[in-house]
């Protein structure tokens, strides 16, 4: 099994450009989530998708949008990057509601805007 | 507001010495806890959970977890760390109230020397 799987795993922007972060997970899980990950703050919770055609902003939401394509994708867009969006950033999976919380990752991608 | 708070950002050990790392939440209420580790290079992976019943929970590789309820807390202990053992370590809270949200400690760097 892949788990859950990121792409691209590296990549360079320039200010104001756009990109596209994707998801997929191949373990028919109902919630997903992205975090972007920045040193001495732990991971922040961007977005999250309870299930399949719901969205809600987590703590840091403010220049990204994000889609729930189906059940297994769950991409991230940056309309108009900017530097302080220079992080790692993370999709997780997670069960349905029993599985209370845990979290599969993805093996993270490293977004640098220059 | 929910936080978690993880009070030692960097911890250097030598070998076969003793381990504990603090983890406290903001309020109460039914919650689910969580210790992640991130190895150099790798994604988070899932190193214990609590979710009810016994509150010392053991994990993989001789980690083990107490929550202490009355004190918002759920250290993390090890009796005698690796090298191995070097990595970061996050504290995340799952509050049964926002069930679909995992909050994120800052994170404790251990650096285990030989």
């Amino acid at each position: 099994n892949a788990g859950v799987t990121q792409t691209p795993k590296f990549q360079v922007l320039k200010t104001g450009q756009s990109m596209t972060l994707q998801c997929a997970q191949d373990m028919n899980h109902n919630s997903m989530y992205w975090y972007r990950q920045d040193p001495g703050m732990g991971l922040r919770l961007i977005y999250y998708s309870a299930s399949e055609g719901t969205t809600d902003k987590g703590e840091v939401p403010n220049g990204y949008n994000v889609s729930r394509l189906n059940k297994r994708e769950f991409s991230l867009r940056l309309e108009s990057a900017a530097p302080s969006q220079t992080s790692v950033y993370f999709c997780a999976s997670s069960p349905p509601r029993g599985g209370t919380g845990e979290l599969f990752f993805g093996e993270g991608s490293r977004l640098t805007v220059l | 507001a929910q936080s978690v708070s993880q009070h030692n950002h960097h911890v250097i050990l030598s070998e076969a010495a003793s381990l504990e790392l603090g983890c406290n939440y903001s309020y109460g209420g039914t919650v689910n806890l969580f210790w992640y580790v991130q190895y150099p290079g790798q994604h988070l992976q899932l190193l214990l959970k609590y979710f009810s019943g016994d509150p010392l929970v053991k994990g993989i590789k001789g980690f083990e977890a107490e929550f202490i309820k009355s004190k918002f807390s759920f250290n993390l202990r090890k009796p005698s760390v690796q090298w191995s053992d070097t990595a970061e370590y996050f504290c995340a809270v799952n509050w049964m109230d926002s069930s679909y949200k995992l909050i994120f400690g800052s994170g404790t760097r251990l650096l285990v020397r030989p």
